[in-house]
């Protein structure tokens, strides 16, 4: 069955630590996200990018990077710049980024939490 | 600017009663416009999904109405069920530059009783 996988569920990242949160896709998808999930603000966009060796920033890129070196794999390093305590970040895939009709296909999260 | 407004923030109802959630969204030129729900430690998944061109569409118990000429979209749950307790979010396609992005609404929270 075709789907994305992200890992690990839990993570833990010590301050000044910087940690990667790896997502994969099946789907044969084009453009792939990458969502951080708060309480109350819904989701947020972090990155974004629609074809092979190209990203965009998203709303809240601050202390976030990320690499498109393959169409299945789109990882995001959190940087000791992010402060946030505890996230759920969240991938997402889908078909085209240009076209305004498909929906994303959204992992299952990761919850990082800093200790 | 491009946003997606949902309302309410939070819902309660008994089983067997009917539940409604309502989105607004501001970009005149969004044509799809999905749900999705989302249960305690787990991704959002698509339940339905609505396309400029119908004012409505149904899927067993759920059904989506859209109202372009307003610019608003609502989600009817029918028959609530325990197991449709869960966040569910709104979406809208939204133009940033050149491309379309999904932006979402913050979520509601249903809870159905027993």
């Amino acid at each position: 069955d075709g789907g994305i996988t992200q890992s690990p569920k839990y993570l833990f990242r010590k301050e000044g630590q910087n940690v990667t949160l790896s997502c994969e896709q099946n789907l044969n998808h084009d453009a792939m996200y990458w969502y951080r999930q708060d309480p109350g603000q819904g989701l947020r966009l972090i990155y974004y990018s629609q074809i092979v060796n190209d990203f965009q920033k998203g709303d809240i890129a601050e202390g976030y990077s990320v690499s498109r070196e393959k169409k299945e794999s789109f990882p995001l390093t959190v940087t000791s710049a992010q402060k946030n305590p505890t996230a759920f970040d969240l991938c997402a895939s889908a078909r085209e980024l240009l076209q305004s009709n498909y929906g994303y296909t959204f992992g299952s999260g990761t919850r990082l939490t800093v200790v | 600017g491009e946003n997606v407004e949902q309302h309410p923030s939070t819902l309660s109802v008994q089983e067997g009663d009917s539940a409604v959630i309502k989105c607004t969204y501001s970009d005149s030129a969004s044509n799809y416009f999905p749900w999705y729900k989302q249960e305690l430690g787990k991704g959002p998944q698509l339940i339905i999904d609505i396309r400029s061109n119908v004012g409505e569409k149904k899927d067993q118990r759920i059904a989506v109405t859209l109202n372009k000429t307003a610019k608003h979209f609502s989600l009817h749950i029918t028959e609530t069920q325990p197991e449709d307790s869960a966040v569910y979010f709104c979406a809208a396609y939204v133009r940033g530059g050149s491309n379309y992005k999904l932006t979402f609404g913050k979520g509601t929270l249903l809870t159905v009783n027993p």
